[in-house]
């Protein structure tokens, strides 16, 4: 199976603030990397597909790079309601694997 | 509105059974894989299953091979989990899932989540 390591498990930031999270694969999955945001009692919510498509309805501040085995999701200004937990997903392959979470908390 | 609603979770003995349903609404599920994916809480979100659109395929993680079986009611919009010989760590949050080939198989539905509790 493709592990996927995300960094960091939890992060402190204020409002205004530029954050990057990472993910890492075991091996190459092209662009298949694909990035949610999750809070307490709301269903987990796609942000990003294919390491850098933003999905329809999602705010321009959030966008994804990177291709093979380094990725990330950049908040470029974060707001009230970005504080969350958000977390990665791999669809390389059909024994989809995820991150273990990033949860982002107000300094 | 799209919507999945999960349902069926509960606390139940070691050993024991236990079937999980997904409602889904919105859109046309007999054209979508589904999918269930489980969380212990604190920790990481781990693929369990999936169903092919027409329930022609069925796939599964290792650790739930032989125990769980995922089925699909096209007619009824429901995706189903079957749970047998249930262990302790099969303990988690258990959420239904739907992915959209357009956006690299994403999963962008899911619901809300059923617990399933697997203890004495």
């Amino acid at each position: 199976d493709i592990q996927m390591t995300q960094s960091p498990s939890s992060l402190s930031a204020s409002v205004g603030d530029r954050v990057t999270i990472t993910c890492r694969a075991s091996q190459s999955i092209s662009s298949y990397l694909n990035w949610f945001q999750h809070k307490p009692g709301k269903t987990p919510k796609l942000l990003i597909f294919g390491a850098s498509s933003l999905q329809s309805g999602v705010p321009s501040r959030f966008s994804g790079s990177g291709s093979g085995t380094d990725f990330t999701l950049t908040i470029s200004s974060l707001q009230p309601e970005d504080f969350a937990t958000y977390f990665c997903q791999q669809t390389y392959t059909a024994l989809y694997t995820f991150g273990q979470g990033t949860k982002l908390e107000i300094k | 509105e799209v919507q999945l609603v999960e349902s069926g979770g509960g606390l139940v003995q070691p050993g024991g059974s236990l079937r999980l349903s997904c409602a889904a609404s919105g859109f046309t599920f007999g054209s979508y894989r589904m999918h269930w994916v489980r969380q212990v809480p604190g920790k990481g979100r781990v693929w369990v299953s999936s169903i092919y659109s027409d329930g022609s395929r069925t796939i599964y993680d290792d650790s739930v091979k032989g125990r769980f079986t995922i089925s699909r009611d096209n007619a009824k919009t429901t995706l189903y989990l079957q749970m047998n010989s249930l262990r302790a760590e099969d303990t988690a949050v258990y959420y239904c899932a739907r992915d959209e080939p357009m956006a690299a198989g994403a999963f962008d539905i899911w619901g809300q989540g059923t617990m399933v509790t697997v203890s004495s």
